[in-house]
């Protein structure tokens, strides 16, 4: 089946250091998602990407979906600890567009 | 807050019992999905409804059950439990049933003992 692999899947970085976090998909996807769950919280969503190519970005995120359309990557310039949490992304799953995949997500530690 | 609401928060049961979790989609969400995340684990998709009809089935075990009533509010069924089953289960919501963005409830935490 479509399997959303991400990496690394942990990731310490010093405060102020930049961090990223691969994602890559089996199959083509029409878009992808991504999410973002605080230690002890819910996963909560960040944004949607479905050009292929396309570039987003918010304040310190940018978001990448490659030309393929089967990776994206999460880049964060100068963390800060407010980033720490598990970031997912997530795409429909091949001939189901209902159902979405989500990748194993990066724990993402910000040491002060 | 993102809207949905689930209960109960916390649940402790014995192995072989039955619970039920619960779910209220966002206001106007048609679709309701569940997933169940296990310690260290990602996000395994279980089961998807909208408007009260099954649309999507994932890795959803034989003892699990689900069912989405015309109020839109949802019951995820575990049954004949097993320490295994002890995970965060999450509902979230979204208005329509293509992939798109889906909004998540802050889980249901399962400890079987």
């Amino acid at each position: 089946g479509q399997q959303v692999m991400q990496i690394p899947q942990y990731q310490h970085v010093q405060e102020g250091e930049d961090f990223t976090t691969y994602c890559n998909s089996s199959t083509t996807l029409s878009n992808i998602q991504w999410y973002k769950q605080r230690p002890g919280g819910h996963p909560v969503f960040l944004i949607q990407l479905v050009k292929s190519g396309e570039v987003k970005k918010q304040k310190r995120l940018t978001f990448q979906f490659g030309e393929a359309k089967k990776n994206s990557s999460l880049h964060i310039t100068a963390t800060q600890t407010t980033d720490v949490g598990t970031y997912f992304c997530a795409g429909p799953v091949s001939g189901s567009a209902r159902q979405l995949t989500f990748g194993s997500g990066t724990q993402l530690t910000v040491l002060p | 807050d993102s809207g949905v609401t689930q209960t109960p928060k916390h649940l402790i049961t014995a192995t072989g019992q039955r619970v039920t979790l619960r779910c209220s989609p966002r206001s106007g969400d048609l679709s309701v999905y569940w997933y169940q995340q296990s310690l260290d684990q990602g996000l395994q998709f279980l089961i998807h409804y909208y408007n009260g009809e099954e649309r999507a089935k994932g890795n959803i075990l034989e003892r699990f059950s689900a069912q989405q009533f015309p109020d839109l509010h949802s019951e995820l069924n575990l049954s004949s439990l097993e320490l295994g089953d002890s995970a965060l289960y999450f509902c979230a919501s979204s208005v329509i049933d293509q992939g798109n963005t889906i909004y998540f409830g802050e889980g249901s935490w399962l400890t079987v003992v």
